[in-house]
């Protein structure tokens, strides 16, 4: 079946500007995670939605960085007036139940 | 959620078997232990998990003692093409935290 997808592949924005990421979850995957991975380092959460509750918001790094999921699956990460220091990998995760989280091929954004 | 600690590095050569250890002491009772495998420009890739004792899959084995604070990855007769990052991750049910995960590369 079809796997995790995001969209744009890249993106490349000038400072100040406002950009939007989409992600495509496995259907009926309950559980879904946006990460950060800047050039040779680790994944950084950013948040995480499960089902219907309040989604865990504690890993965006400031109030220019917002996300919604729609309907429980589709989701958008926005990051508003973005900054040089937010060129990285963004990467998506849905999940089932138990925890084992399938990746998509993420997003390279770059701020000129 | 409990922090995870593993070598920066490793290096094997073809054929060997392979051993990487990851560190959670603060790993909580309903926390799963988790490995992912990550290629360059890719995207992270489960591998195995588990709770306790031993999981073997087709690719891997996971030893978990059963103080659970730490766990061993096991790859048996490594080739070139398993050169990646792998990362350990102790899951609960929300926000996960990767580490730096381990460069493993394998040479000829």
């Amino acid at each position: 079946g079809a796997g995790v997808s995001q969209s744009p592949s890249n993106k490349v924005t000038e400072k100040g500007k406002d950009v939007e990421l989409r992600c495509d979850p496995i259907s009926g995957h309950t559980a879904l995670y946006w990460y950060r991975q800047s050039l040779g380092q680790g994944l950084e959460f950013l948040i995480y939605f499960q089902g219907n509750s309040a989604p865990d918001k504690s890993g965006l790094p400031s109030d220019r960085f917002s996300a919604e999921r729609t309907g429980g699956s589709v989701s958008t990460l926005t990051i508003q007036r973005t900054q040089q220091e937010d060129s990285a990998v963004y990467l998506c995760a849905s999940s089932p139940i138990r925890n084992e989280q399938f990746f998509g091929p993420g997003t390279r954004l770059t701020v000129l | 959620l409990a922090k995870t600690t593993q070598p920066i590095s490793m290096d094997s050569y073809e054929g060997q078997e392979v051993n990487i250890t990851c560190s959670h002491n603060n790993i909580a009772t309903n926390d799963y232990i988790t490995w992912y495998q990550q290629f360059p420009s890719q995207g992270p890739r489960f591998i195995i998990q588990g709770y306790k004792t031993k999981v073997t899959n087709e690719v891997a084995s996971l030893f978990i003692p059963a103080d659970r604070k730490s766990s061993t990855l096991s790859l048996p007769r490594v080739s070139l093409s398993d050169t990646a990052v792998y990362y350990c991750l102790v899951e609960g049910a929300g926000k996960s935290t990767f580490g730096d995960g381990t460069t493993l590369t394998v040479k000829p």
